[in-house]
């Protein structure tokens, strides 16, 4: 079945630096896929998505692109704030009869550091 | 403002008893989901609707049960048959389109603690 696999977290940096959280999936057909943040005690709140292949997601200094050659769908932000501290999840829709589930990653925390 | 409210959004039940959480949305979207979501992990899918009157189970429909008499609406019931049900509960809903089924919204969360 359909499948979201995230890099292991938690993941520590420095603030300004680079991030990069990695993502693969498993799906039939051409699945969206999306990245969603979580701050603490909050619901999910939708960060980017991508619905084709080569597509790139882009919000808040964030960007992934959907690269079906690998199956990955890489979240990314050139210099992180500390205010970035949350767990982001990836995740891709199934296909359109099943109601449009959503197939969720683990998710990564990410801790940034003054 | 459009949204999703979920209330209480800390709920306390003694062991054996069935508790409901409310998800109303104003959005006008077709379909609501529930999703579980434990420490550490990521989230499960409990039930979801993509129309009034119509629900499906999902991967962890055990011990839970749900209705959809209205579109803004979709309230979950905890039965005393869940084995575990001190978790983190978020309700989701989204649209559809001629490009299928849109990005989920969701909800703030009800943390439900069974003692």
């Amino acid at each position: 079945g359909d499948s979201v696999t995230q890099m292991e977290g938690p993941v520590t940096l420095s603030e300004e630096a680079f991030l990069t959280i990695n993502c693969t999936y498993t799906a039939t057909g051409y699945p969206s896929l999306f990245w969603y943040v979580q701050y603490p005690g909050e619901g999910l709140q939708l960060l980017l998505k991508a619905t084709k292949a080569d597509d790139k997601g882009s919000n808040k200094g964030f960007e992934a692109t959907y690269r079906k050659e690998t199956t990955s769908f890489h979240l990314e932000k050139g210099s992180v704030q500390v205010s970035d501290s949350a767990v982001y999840f990836c995740a891709l829709s199934a296909s359109y009869n099943q109601g449009g589930k959503l197939i969720f990653g683990q998710g990564t925390e990410l801790s940034v550091k003054p | 403002d459009g949204g999703i409210t979920q209330s209480p959004k800390y709920l306390f039940r003694k062991e054996g008893q069935n508790v409901t959480l409310s998800c109303e949305q104003n959005l006008n979207h077709d379909a609501m989901y529930w999703y579980r979501q434990d420490p550490g992990q990521g989230l499960r899918l409990i039930y979801y609707s993509q129309i009034v009157n119509d629900f499906q189970k999902g991967d962890i429909a055990e011990g839970y049960s749900v209705s959809r008499e209205k579109k803004e609406s979709f309230p979950l019931t905890v039965t005393s048959a869940q084995k575990n049900p001190t978790a983190f509960y978020l309700c989701a809903s989204s649209r559809s389109g001629t490009g299928g089924w849109y990005e989920q919204y969701f909800g703030p969360g009800t943390r439900l603690t069974v003692t």
